[in-house]
């Protein structure tokens, strides 16, 4: 299995702040995707990043991703209380394939 | 912004009925998919379509279980009889449009099932 894990499980900040989010996989990868997820509604795709990336930014987030350790992280600086939500690492293995998709981490920013 | 989706939104069926679930992909899309997430669960892979046939399928979708493209623009998922753990939300996914995006998976909002 490639499956994603993400850590933490919960994360809680305040306006403001930082917030970093991790994910491991199994097995190697062509690409890992990070989604947004609000509470009961739909997948919102947020970046990309391919196997010979090392770093990707998009706006308020930056993805990093180490091929050596299988891990990811995505960063988002300067959190909104409007970032509220669950956060999911997803991998494939082909370019075209299907996603395996973490448990994801639920965050909460307060205001 | 172009966008996946999909109907109903919410669809109750009783156990052994037939649901059809419907997904207009991003036009310009090759790539197909379905996915399911069990309250509280992970997102779970079921098939991918691509060229008119199935390129992958996962263990969940067995022979209850079929998808088609019905013309240019609807991609289908059916449930021939319907099983009470077979409750949850159902995305669409579309992807291979070209260019930056070319692997991204673009979700629709879902459908959630109910069977009872």
């Amino acid at each position: 299995s490639q499956q994603g894990e993400e850590d933490p499980q919960a994360l809680s900040i305040q306006e403001g702040e930082n917030a970093t989010m991790n994910c491991s996989y199994k097995t190697s990868i062509n690409n890992l995707q990070w989604y947004r997820q609000n509470s009961g509604r739909g997948l919102v795709h947020l970046i990309l990043i391919r196997s010979n990336e090392r770093e990707k930014h998009s706006g308020r987030l930056r993805v990093t991703l180490d091929t050596s350790k299988k891990s990811s992280s995505l960063l988002i600086t300067a959190s909104r209380a409007a970032d509220t939500a669950s956060y999911f690492c997803a991998t494939s293995g082909t370019s075209y394939g299907k996603l395996t998709f973490g448990q994801g981490t639920i965050l909460t920013v307060h205001p | 912004e172009p966008e996946v989706t999909q109907t109903p939104s919410h669809q109750v069926t009783q156990m052994g009925q037939e649901v059809i679930l419907r997904c207009v992909p991003i036009s310009n899309h090759l790539y197909f998919y379905w996915y399911r997430q069990i309250l509280g669960q992970k997102v779970e892979f079921l098939v991918s379509f691509y060229n008119n046939e199935i390129s992958e399928k996962s263990e969940i979708f067995d022979d209850q279980f079929s998808v088609e493209r019905p013309d240019g623009s609807n991609f289908t998922l059916k449930i021939r009889s319907t099983k009470l753990e077979d409750s949850a939300m159902y995305f669409c996914a579309s992807s291979g449009a070209g260019g930056m995006s070319l692997y991204e998976q673009y979700f629709g909002p879902g459908t959630r099932l109910t069977v009872t």
